[in-house]
């Protein structure tokens, strides 16, 4: 099974700052990755597919790059709406097997 | 507008059974994958297994193979997450999500459930 890490797991941000997630995969997942965003309460949104085209909808201060075994999820200038926990999500495998989740990164107020 | 409508929440007993929805619209239901998703409390998101409505092929993460069943009723565009005997440990929110490509070479979930929160008391 393919094991995700997400660094940092606590990220405090200031509103206006730049923010930048990384995700480790275990074994290569090529471009094979997503990521949301989760708040509490609310059901999980996609960002980003395919490690770095946005999904309908996203604004552009989101964006992801990488491939292999090491992404990167930067918010260019955090908006108050933008504090959550974020998701990687790999999906290589798939449909021969199945899917696997990062931690979270958790984004809070500085 | 796609759109999947979980049921309400559910507070059962240990050892009871117990079986959820998702009812998803706006788009070909039979044409999408759904997924089921965990979120124990405080906890991340877990995948637990995926059909495809059309032909209600199956796939169970190895997790949970056994511990539940997924099924679905594509003449009402329907999905279902079912257990036999619920645990304390099965206390969690749970997503329906769907695949976001008709294709196997889309893995992304693109839409998801309101969630359905399970409370499970020993």
């Amino acid at each position: 099974e393919i094991v995700m890490t997400q660094s940092p797991a606590t990220l405090s941000v200031s509103p206006g700052e730049r923010a930048t997630l990384s995700c480790r995969a275990s074994q290569s997942v090529s471009s094979n990755l997503a990521w949301y965003q989760k708040k509490p309460g609310q059901a999980p949104r996609l960002l980003i597919y395919g490690a770095s085209t946005r999904a309908t909808g996203i604004p552009a201060r989101f964006s992801g790059s990488g491939s292999g075994t090491e992404f990167t999820l930067t918010i260019s200038s955090l908006q108050s709406e933008d504090f959550a926990v974020y998701y990687c999500h790999q999906y290589t495998n798939w449909p021969r097997g199945g899917f696997t989740f990062g931690p979270g990164t958790k984004v809070d107020i500085k | 507008e796609v759109q999947l409508v979980q049921s309400r929440a559910e507070v059962k007993k240990a050892g009871e059974s117990l079986k959820i929805s998702c009812k998803g619209s706006g788009y070909s239901f039979t044409s999408y994958w759904i997924a089921w998703v965990r979120q124990m409390p405080g906890k991340g998101l877990e995948w637990m297994g995926i059909i495809y409505p059309g032909d209600s092929d199956t796939r169970y993460s190895p997790s949970f193979q056994g511990q539940v069943t997924i099924s679905a009723d594509k003449s009402i565009g329907t999905a279902y997450l079912q257990w036999t005997s619920l645990e304390a440990s099965d206390t969690a929110i749970y997503y329906c999500a769907r695949l976001g490509a008709t294709s196997s070479s889309g893995g992304w979930f693109d839409s998801w459930g309101q969630g359905t929160l399970v409370i499970v008391s020993s």
